[in-house]
């Protein structure tokens, strides 16, 4: 099992280019997350989905879009990057509720926004 | 909204000398989880505290439930060098999101 894998690992953008993490779990679970990881502040929740087919936002959704089409594949957007979101961005998914059960992590992206 | 705060940012100890990390909720958690992250990687799941007064051991890592559910502890004893990295509580939002805090980064002097 390969558990989360995000592609990129790594990218650079300019302000106002567009580009889309993809975020892939083979675990079969229902719940995904989106966080971002900036100096000091822990791991902020973004976006997240309870299931295929839905969405909902987190602590700083905005300048953020969000799929789950399949329920593997949880997709995170950004339609007008800018400097502020330069940031590593860690998937995250869980079977249980969070309140009840462990999230797994993916490896990471490392994103840059000049 | 719910925030998780915790102490200290930073510690730096010697190789051998026990190191705690503090975690404290704004409000009645129904359960706290802590994290690892070594550097360079991504967060571990490394244990579920859920009954109030709550301790678990994991070999030299000892983690407790405050009585009032509000806060936890992160106890290493005799830190090893593989011991490096960054801690994280995090408590449950509602039902359905996880919320950290801001960490405790462990250095470790050999």
């Amino acid at each position: 099992n390969a558990g989360v894998t995000q592609t990129p690992k790594f990218r650079v953008l300019k302000t106002g280019q567009s580009m889309t993490l993809l975020c892939a779990q083979d675990m079969n679970h229902e719940y995904m997350y989106w966080y971002r990881q900036d100096p000091g502040m822990g791991l902020r929740l973004i976006h997240y989905s309870v299931g295929e087919g839905t969405t909902a936002k987190g602590e700083v959704p905005d300048g953020y879009n969000v799929s789950r089409l399949k329920k593997q594949n949880f997709l995170l957007g950004l339609e007008s990057a800018a400097p502020s979101q330069t940031s590593v961005y860690f998937c995250a998914s869980s079977r249980q509720r969070p309140n009840t059960g462990e999230l797994f992590f993916g490896e990471g992206s490392r994103l840059t926004v000049l | 909204g719910q925030q998780v705060m915790q102490i200290p940012q930073y510690q730096h100890v010697q190789e051998g000398e026990d190191f705690t990390t503090y975690c404290n909720s704004s409000t009645t958690l129904s359960n706290i989880q802590w994290y690892k992250q070594r550097p360079g990687g991504h967060p571990v799941f490394l244990i579920q505290l859920v009954k109030s007064g709550e301790v678990k051991k994991q070999k030299r890592l000892t983690f407790q439930f405050g009585e009032a559910k509000k806060n936890s502890s992160l106890h290493i004893t005799a830190t090893q060098t593989t011991d490096v990295g960054t801690y994280f509580c995090a408590g449950p939002q509602g039902a359905q999101k996880l919320v950290f805090g801001q960490g405790t980064r462990l250095t470790i002097n050999p």
